[in-house]
């Protein structure tokens, strides 16, 4: 089953604009992290937030979390061409931490027009 | 891609015929992990292993089985494989913090 749901599946902005995306997720977690796609390559993992954590921040991403509404969302702000992907969230299973895999969301496809 | 390779990088296939993806790792990592992406599903565990001969299955194990002989090797085969596994095949590890992932470059399997 899907621990992480994305919103919105599909996003598409101009280039200088920020994008924000979410996630919901349903069981309590250790931690919660962002991957990015592009088309046609594995992911690339950009950033892990602790449960224990509120925010946190990497260059242009900032990514919050909600234990109490099992919510997260990230942030890129003044986007570029090249930020056009695929975005994932994903969350461990408490008992075992990440060790025994994680469980990613469907994604937010994200489109940066010039 | 953080020393991570997998082959075949594309593979098409038919019905019943049995299937193994590899993935080599350079990394000396303990975990390694297969996934499978698939459209609106996102990537689902099939199998993941914590050691040489260590392995358990992950959500979508179901007609697939892993081995791992050696550290750098983990395995993936689809011991009759039917067209519903067709889609992306990605191996991961894990980096020195044990939850991030590193991810190989994916196998496309086509099954007719």
């Amino acid at each position: 089953s899907q621990q992480g749901e994305e919103d919105p599946q599909a996003l598409s902005i101009q280039e200088g604009e920020n994008a924000t995306m979410n996630c919901s997720y349903k069981t309590s977690i250790n931690n919660l992290q962002w991957y990015r796609q592009n088309s046609g390559r594995g992911l690339v993992h950009l950033i892990l937030i602790r449960s224990n954590e509120r925010e946190k921040h990497s260059g242009r991403l900032r990514v919050t979390l909600d234990t109490s509404k099992k919510s997260s969302s990230l942030l890129i702000t003044a986007s570029r061409a090249a930020d056009t992907a695929s975005y994932f969230c994903a969350t461990d299973a408490r008992s075992g931490g990440g060790a025994d895999g994680l469980t990613f969301g469907k994604g937010t496809h994200l489109i940066i027009q010039p | 891609d953080a020393g991570i390779t997998q082959s075949p990088r594309h593979k098409v296939t038919e019905t019943g015929t049995p299937v193994t993806l590899r993935c080599h790792q350079t990394e000396n990592h303990r975990y390694m992990y297969w996934y499978r992406q698939d459209p609106g599903h996102g990537l689902r565990l099939i199998h993941y292993s914590y050691g040489v001969k260590d392995t358990d299955k992950g959500e979508v194990s179901d007609g697939y089985s892993v081995s791992r002989s050696k550290t750098e090797d983990f395995l993936l085969t689809l011991e009759s494989a039917t067209s519903s596994q067709t889609s992306v095949y990605f191996c991961a590890i894990t980096g020195l913090i044990t939850d991030t992932q590193y991810f190989g470059p994916g196998t496309r399997l086509t099954v007719l």
